[in-house]
């Protein structure tokens, strides 16, 4: 059964850091990968999407990377704000179908 | 863009009673929908996907007597939750894709309707 992680399970910094957050699959075998953002007690808003063909995808000040021999998958985020405040999930496609297995989620806090 | 809408954004019920959940896609034909659960402080766990005019596919764990699913136009799929129970307490979301099963597709997700049985 495909397992995803993300690391850390929490963050908080100073506003202007540049973060990286991680994701790993226990099933290195992904079609496609997209990075989500969630506020509280609300849906999920799509970042990125990594097609199969594909390696990266960027985004304004968002980056996503996607390393498929190991399984790992990176956001990198410039210059935080306060505003990017939220919990940031991770998801594939690991058995084709468009069917997605979730990351745990990062919860991520931007202080002033 | 893309958009898709719940209705409700929140219910709440008391237990026994069942629960519809309306899912549509606002712009866009979606040929197939997808429904989620998320518990407090946890992930988004598939339940079911459904495509137009066929009986969903549910995962593993999830009783397809209790939660059902109707997907009827392009356009909207409902998620009933039948004699519920606190159990059943949950944040559901649903999404949609344009695609036939494929795995190039965009799934575009809804705003989620948190669902409490007393």
């Amino acid at each position: 059964k495909q397992e995803v992680t993300q690391i850390p399970a929490a963050l908080s910094v100073p506003e202007g850091e540049n973060l990286v957050l991680n994701c790993s699959f226990t099933d290195s075998a992904i079609y496609n990968l997209q990075w989500f953002r969630q506020d509280p007690g609300k849906g999920l808003t799509s970042l990125l999407l990594i097609q199969s063909s594909q390696r990266e995808q960027t985004s304004g000040r968002l980056n996503a990377s996607l390393d498929k021999s190991s399984g790992r998958s990176t956001l990198y985020i410039a210059a935080s704000q306060p505003g990017d405040s939220a919990t940031y999930l991770c998801a594939g496609d690991t058995g084709g179908g468009n069917k997605l297995t979730f990351g745990t989620g990062t919860q991520l806090k931007v202080e002033l | 863009g893309a958009v898709v809408s719940q209705h409700p954004s929140w219910v709440i019920c008391k237990s026994g009673t069942s629960v519809k959940i309306e899912c549509r896609s606002l712009d866009f034909q979606a040929t197939t929908m997808f429904w989620y659960r998320q518990f407090p402080k946890q992930s988004l766990m598939l339940m079911a996907t459904s495509n137009e005019g066929s009986k969903a596919t549910y995962e593993q764990g999830v009783e397809k007597d209790k939660f059902l699913i109707n997907h009827a136009s392009l356009t909207l799929s409902t998620l009933t939750v039948t004699s519920a129970h606190p159990e059943d307490s949950s944040f559901y979301i649903c999404s949609a894709s344009s695609a036939s099963g494929s795995h190039q597709e965009t799934q575009y997700f809804g705003p989620g309707t948190r669902l409490l049985v007393l």
